[in-house]
Order: C-alpha cells, then structure tokens, then sequence
C-alpha cells in the first residue's frame, strides 16, 4: 500500500537555528498537505501544495514539492520556541477516496530557548 | 471557519462498559469525517471514514463491532467503543472535511481511559 515516510522523527535546536524535515511517498501524489501539532494539541491544517515544483511561503515557513510529486519538505528559518511541535506530512491515498489521506509519521521538533 | 469540536474531551470508564465520542463541524457541512486513534508521541492512525447516511468504512484490523461510527448529519459523526478494555485507552480524534481539496480539520481529541 501506499506508505509515506518523514524523516528526521526528531529534530531538537537552538532558537535561532533553521530546521528541515523531509517528506517521501511511495507513490505520486495528486497533492501534499502539511499539518502541525502542538504538545498536547490537535493537528492543525498548514498548507496545501498541488504543482510540480511548487514553493509556497507563510511568513517563515517554506514549504517545497518535489518536481516528480512525490516528495516535500518544510523549512524554518530562524526557529521560535512557538515552532514546538510535531509536523506531519499527508497525501491522498491512491486507489481510494480523494479525501482520505495517509500522514506521515512526523517530524517532532524542539526548540531550546 | 472550520471548526471542528468533539466531546468529551475526556473519560474515564470502567472495564466492560461503552463510552460515545462526538464530532461535530460547527460552522460548515462535512461530506466525510475521520476518526482516528494516536499513541503517546506517535502519528495517526487512521480508524475509519465516515460519510453522512451511508456505512462506515473501516481500516484493516479495526473492529466495526468494537468501534460503532454513526454518521447522522452533515455536522455530526459519533464513535462509540464498545465494551472497553484497558488496551482501548489512547487519544481519539476526529476530523472532517468538506472541501474539494480535500483539507482536514481535526478536533481536539478525546482522551480515553480505561480502568
């Protein structure tokens, strides 16, 4: 089945410094969307991304999909101890209903002030 | 908008007995909702897709006798776990969505446990 794989899992920094995390399906995806989840929270819905090669900002998050639409990465710049949190990837599953999507396992990302 | 509640937001039951959890979009209509399970520091996993009038479908190894998805409303799904057992216990969340894209907006989770 369709699996998709996140790495790192974790990612500790210093405020300040830029963090990656790096997002691969085993199959192309028809789009790539990004969630986060703060300790103790929900996921919350981030971005989605549809284009081949398509980079989008929110303020300092960069968020990139991969020209072949089967990979994806978000990057911080300048990390805040408000980037705390666990940071999924998902994609719709193949074969099935546009709205289920499979998530990756997560990023999980702290910040040491 | 998408707002997403659930309810509780916690329980605690005994062994043996059925525990109901509501997913409720407060301000659009859901074509589908999710329900989802999620172990301490790890990622979610998906239970079963739930559409308004029609069945649920669950995942491989979930069970549909154990995990009762009712889906009444465009606004309302509920998950009742039935007969609960101490290996029951972890957050539950749902999720629905309503838009073409296909964007989920989740609740915030129900923290089960089962004495």
């Amino acid at each position: 089945g369709q699996q998709v794989m996140q790495i790192p899992q974790y990612q500790h920094v210093q405020e300040g410094e830029d963090f990656t995390t790096y997002c691969n399906s085993s199959t192309t995806l028809s789009n790539i969307q990004w969630y986060k989840q703060r300790p103790g929270g929900h996921p919350v819905f981030l971005i989605q991304l549809v284009k081949s090669g398509e980079v989008k900002k929110q303020k300092r998050l960069t968020f990139q999909f991969g020209e072949a639409k089967k990979n994806s990465s978000l990057h911080i710049t300048a990390t805040q101890t408000t980037d705390v949190g666990t940071y999924f990837c998902a994609g719709p599953n193949s074969g099935g209903s546009n709205y289920k999507l499979t998530f990756g396992k997560g990023t999980l990302l702290t910040v040491n002030p | 908008g998408a707002v997403v509640s659930q309810h509780p937001s916690r329980v605690i039951c005994k062994s043996g007995t059925s525990v109901k959890i509501e997913c409720r979009s407060l301000d659009f209509q859901a074509t589908t909702m999710f329900w989802y399970r999620q172990f301490p520091k790890k990622s979610l996993m998906l239970m079963a897709t739930s559409n308004e009038g029609s069945k649920a479908t669950y995942e491989q190894g979930v069970e549909k006798d154990k995990f009762l998805i009712n889906h009444a409303s465009l606004t309302l799904s509920t998950l009742t776990v039935t007969s609960a057992h101490p290996e029951d216990s972890s957050f539950y969340i749902c999720s629905a969505t309503g838009w073409a894209r296909g964007e989920q907006y989740f609740g915030p989770g129900t923290r089960l446990t089962v004495t």
